[in-house]
């Protein structure tokens, strides 16, 4: 299976800028899909195709992939990003959807 | 608005059995490939198994395979999980996801609150 290497966490204060790093092999080659997860809560799509935002995510958060690393940047963090982020692709060979091990954004 | 409420979690002993629902509201059912996703204690999420649009077409992650069981009543816009033979690693919230385009794209847009399994004697 397809595997997805992400830092447990990452630490920013506010106002700064967030990089949450997703890494897998070629990942360059794939559409690499990130979502938010805060507890007790259902997860939230904040950007698909690489770089697409749903209605409602902020500007704020944008993606970025190539080579061997895909990149989550969220500028000017705001305490109420604190969450767990993950990276998501489809893993062609056995046709299935492939998550990452979950970054944990803490805003100091 | 897009609504999709998971029920059915509770505490099960090993080898018993559970299944989950999920009621999905705001939008045409039929028209989208359904998932569910599971995160354990402590662990990220993990991708359980797929549906698609008319059922058809199902698929499992190798650590469910041939123990869980999804299905769909596109009638009563509602999704399912079965679950057997429940091992203690099976513990986790469930959550219910829809799926961003019609065709399956494997990219979930929406995403139930969650329901709570726990495995235990």
């Amino acid at each position: 299976s397809y595997v997805l290497t992400q830092p447990p966490s990452v630490s920013v204060a506010p106002g700064e800028t967030a990089r949450v790093p997703c890494g897998g092999d070629n990942i360059g080659s794939k559409s690499v899909h990130w979502y938010q997860h805060r507890p007790g809560q259902a997860p939230v799509l904040v950007i698909y195709y690489r770089s697409d935002r749903p209605s409602g995510i902020p500007e704020r958060f944008s993606g970025s992939n190539s080579g061997n690393t895909a990149t989550l940047t969220i500028s000017r963090v705001e305490a109420g990003d604190e969450a767990d982020y993950y990276c998501q692709v489809w893993d062609s060979t056995h046709d299935h959807p492939v998550f990452g091990g979950g970054t944990k954004l803490t805003v100091l | 608005e897009v609504q999709l409420l998971e029920s059915g979690g509770g505490l099960v002993q090993p080898g018993g059995s559970l299944r989950l629902s999920c009621a999905a509201s705001g939008f045409t059912f039929n028209s989208y490939a359904m998932t569910w996703v599971r995160r354990a204690p402590g662990k990220g999420l993990e991708w359980v198994s797929s549906i698609s649009r008319n059922g058809g077409k199902s698929s499992y992650a190798d650590s469910v395979r041939g123990r869980f069981t999804i299905s769909r009543d596109n009638t009563k816009n509602t999704l399912f999980l079965q679950m057997d033979s429940l091992r203690a690693e099976d513990t986790a919230f469930y959550y219910c996801a829809k799926d961003l385009g019609g065709g399956g794209s494997l990219i979930f847009d929406y995403w139930g609150q969650g329901a709570l399994v726990t495995v235990s004697s």
